[in-house]
């Protein structure tokens, strides 16, 4: 059984620019949440996606996007890159109906 | 909003010792609360949670207690090992996280 994957693993962009992050679940999770965690902080809820249809969504603008595959893979897309979007980025796959959630390693975004 | 907060960014305790890390929430429509830690380089794992059905629940060395009235909840971990130095977030059934408390377990 494979864990849940995200990459790359680090990213250097530049404001303005758009990006994109990729998740792959671990098998049989069909639920993916991103989260974004800024330094000092707690990860912070993006959105979450079921079955490829957005199933809820944190504070976060319409320049956070996302889409989930068939086979449950996910992407996180962040148009119009600011400074502040600087963080590690998350994604945490789940069961339907389950709380417990399993965290990939993260993506960490540098915004110059 | 901070559904969640973990007021204490740091705990240091020696091995062997009870280490008592804190989280307080605010909105009580939420009942299930669960601790992830969190090594660096690594996503957070899961660890132990807590239904609202529940004042305790514990597995192993790792034990969560809830305080409804005060919205309260604590995990105790006895006994501390300096494998347990990471970084503990509490989290409710909304996928609100608290900042994190950073654990040192010296030996």
């Amino acid at each position: 059984e494979t864990g849940v994957t995200q990459s790359p693993t680090h990213l250097i962009k530049t404001r303005g620019q758009q990006v994109t992050l990729r998740c792959s679940s671990q098998s049989g999770h069909n639920t993916v949440s991103w989260y974004q965690q800024a330094l000092g902080q707690g990860p912070q809820f993006i959105f979450q996606y079921y079955r490829e249809e957005e199933n809820g969504r944190g504070n976060f603008p319409p320049r956070f996007s996302g889409l989930q595959f068939p086979n449950y893979s996910s992407e996180l897309n962040v148009n119009a890159l600011e400074l502040d979007d600087s963080a590690l980025y998350l994604c945490a796959s789940s069961l339907p109906g389950k709380e417990t959630q399993y965290f990939g390693p993260g993506t960490r975004l540098l915004v110059l | 909003d901070q559904q969640v907060k973990q007021n204490s960014p740091s705990l240091s305790v020696q091995e062997g010792r009870i280490s008592i890390l804190n989280c307080d929430y605010t909105n009580s429509m939420f009942d299930y609360f669960l601790w992830y830690k969190k090594y660096p380089a690594e996503g957070p794992t899961f660890l132990i949670s807590i239904s609202s059905i529940k004042d305790k629940n514990e597995d192993g060395r790792f034990t969560v207690f809830l305080n409804k009235s005060a919205k309260h909840l604590s995990l105790h971990i006895v006994p501390s090992q300096p494998g347990d130095s990471a970084v503990y977030f509490c989290a409710n059934n909304d996928m609100r996280f608290g900042a994190g408390t950073r654990l040192t377990v010296k030996p």
